[in-house]
């Protein structure tokens, strides 16, 4: 596609439930990441996707956070039993693989409203 | 770690005046240094970006400086317009390396006409 599309770009929950949030990345773009960004707060990592290789988890802040990619593209972050601390915008972004000169393209993110 | 701070956090600015953000970060090994917009409602935008093998870049009304030794990097905006008022963001990493950017808080600019 043109760009980085996320879906959906807003989500209202209750407290409790489980979400899941899409990211569909340039085509051809072989490196994806989720980042978190908090009103008024800058942007938290949360995981990075490389071609086959093992993602990095480092940044997703419990147990109740997991991303999946599937065939090397389109990734879904879901965040299960969602708490009110949880409402963010989540950033999805890509490059074309993450080395000299690949830009990193974001997505315009999913505001999650967990209530 | 790598740790991205980011001064001010607001600055408010008139019209054909100049803006300047300073970032400063913790890692040595970062060789990589972009600076995203974000305009209300959209995801952040490259604007510029720079490497450890330059000490400044400049694109138009926008530069970059970097000081690998002090390990700080600015953002310079020259003759601004309302339309460069958004939050400016700066970010570190290590290019070539299976990693990620980390970012600075941000810098909401307002430029007054």
């Amino acid at each position: 596609g043109a760009g980085v599309s996320q879906s959906p770009s807003n989500k209202v929950t209750e407290k409790g439930k489980d979400v899941e949030l899409r990211c569909d990345p340039i085509s051809g773009h072989t490196a994806l990441y989720w980042y978190r960004q908090s009103l008024g707060q800058g942007l938290e990592f949360l995981i990075y996707f490389q071609g086959n290789s093992a993602p990095d988890k480092s940044g997703l802040p419990s147990d109740r956070f997991s991303a999946e990619r599937t065939g090397g593209s389109v990734s879904t972050l879901t965040i299960q039993r969602t708490q009110q601390e949880d409402s963010a915008v989540y950033l999805c972004a890509s490059s074309r693989r993450w080395g000299r000169g690949n830009t990193i393209y974001f997505g315009e993110g999913s505001w999650l409203t967990v209530v | 770690g790598e740790n991205v701070e980011q001064h001010p956090s607001t600055l408010s600015v008139q019209e054909g005046d100049s803006a300047v953000i300073k970032c400063t970060y913790s890692d040595s090994a970062s060789n990589y240094f972009p600076w995203y917009k974000q305009e209300l409602g959209k995801g952040p935008q490259l604007i510029i970006d720079i490497r450890s093998n330059v000490g400044e870049k400049k694109d138009q009304r926008i530069a970059v400086t970097l000081n690998k030794t002090a390990k700080h990097f600015s953002l310079h905006i020259t003759e601004t317009q309302p339309e460069d008022s958004a939050v400016y963001f700066c970010a570190a990493g290590v290019e070539g390396s299976q990693g990620n950017l980390i970012f600075g808080k941000g810098t909401k600019l307002s430029v007054k006409p």
